[in-house]
């Protein structure tokens, strides 16, 4: 399985900033998505990171807000644009290469102050 | 959209016991997954299941996907204290369709 490195691990910022969350897969893979998980919570869809296009967002996620990059099968990046406190949460990444075999990455613990 | 009815939320129990946990779907799934997550970690995938009716193990760890295929099982034997944390279960609908659907966790504690 691919081996995934986020960074950062935490940070906390100011509201009203913008963070940007880095995903670096070991191999190529297919599939790249972002994932939000409120603390106690269990795992929701952001977006699924599309290779040289668009993201495509889930119901309640937008692109203004959450803007995604995925320029090669390396490699991606989530922005938490304009933050406020209600986005604090752990944000993962996570990869696939068909379909199975899905792996995360260690998260990022976000708060925001 | 589809959910998943894992269960039960949390389980106290003695180590060396065994425990089992589930997760139901209204709809079907083609692909069953169990992960474990520590505290401050992502998720690590357990066991990952693909075809109906099958049973896979992994260690003290034993999964098996529902034939009618809305439905899974893990079971863990014989707990010892690091198999504290939340579990969860995801299904994928199969296809074109890659994303991951998932539970809301079973929380284990295992007191030594």
């Amino acid at each position: 399985s691919a081996v995934i490195s986020q960074k950062p691990s935490r940070d906390i910022c100011q509201r009203g900033t913008s963070l940007t969350i880095q995903c670096q897969v070991d191999s190529q893979v297919t599939m790249m998505f972002w994932y939000r998980q409120q603390p106690g919570q269990s795992l929701t869809l952001i977006a699924t990171a599309n290779q040289g296009s668009e993201a495509t967002y889930e119901s309640g996620f937008v692109i203004d807000k959450f803007p995604i990059s995925r320029p090669n099968l390396t490699f991606s990046t989530l922005t938490v644009s304009n933050m406020s406190p209600e986005d604090s949460s752990i944000y993962l990444c996570s990869a696939s290469g068909q379909g199975d075999g899905y792996t995360f990455g260690s998260g990022t613990r976000l708060t925001v102050v | 959209g589809q959910q998943l009815n894992q269960s039960p939320q949390s389980m106290f129990i003695q180590e060396g016991e065994d425990v089992s946990m589930n997760c139901t779907s209204s709809s079907i799934f083609n692909t069953w997954l169990w992960y474990k997550q520590d505290p401050g970690e992502g998720p690590v995938l357990l066991i990952a299941l693909y075809k109906a009716g099958e049973l896979t193990s992994n260690g003290r760890l034993t999964a098996q996907f529902g034939i009618t295929r809305k439905d899974s099982f893990l079971n863990i034997s014989a707990s010892i204290p690091s198999d504290v944390g939340i579990y969860f279960c995801a299904g994928r609908s199969g296809g074109s369709n890659y994303k991951l659907t998932f539970g809301k966790g079973t929380l284990l504690t295992v007191n030594p």
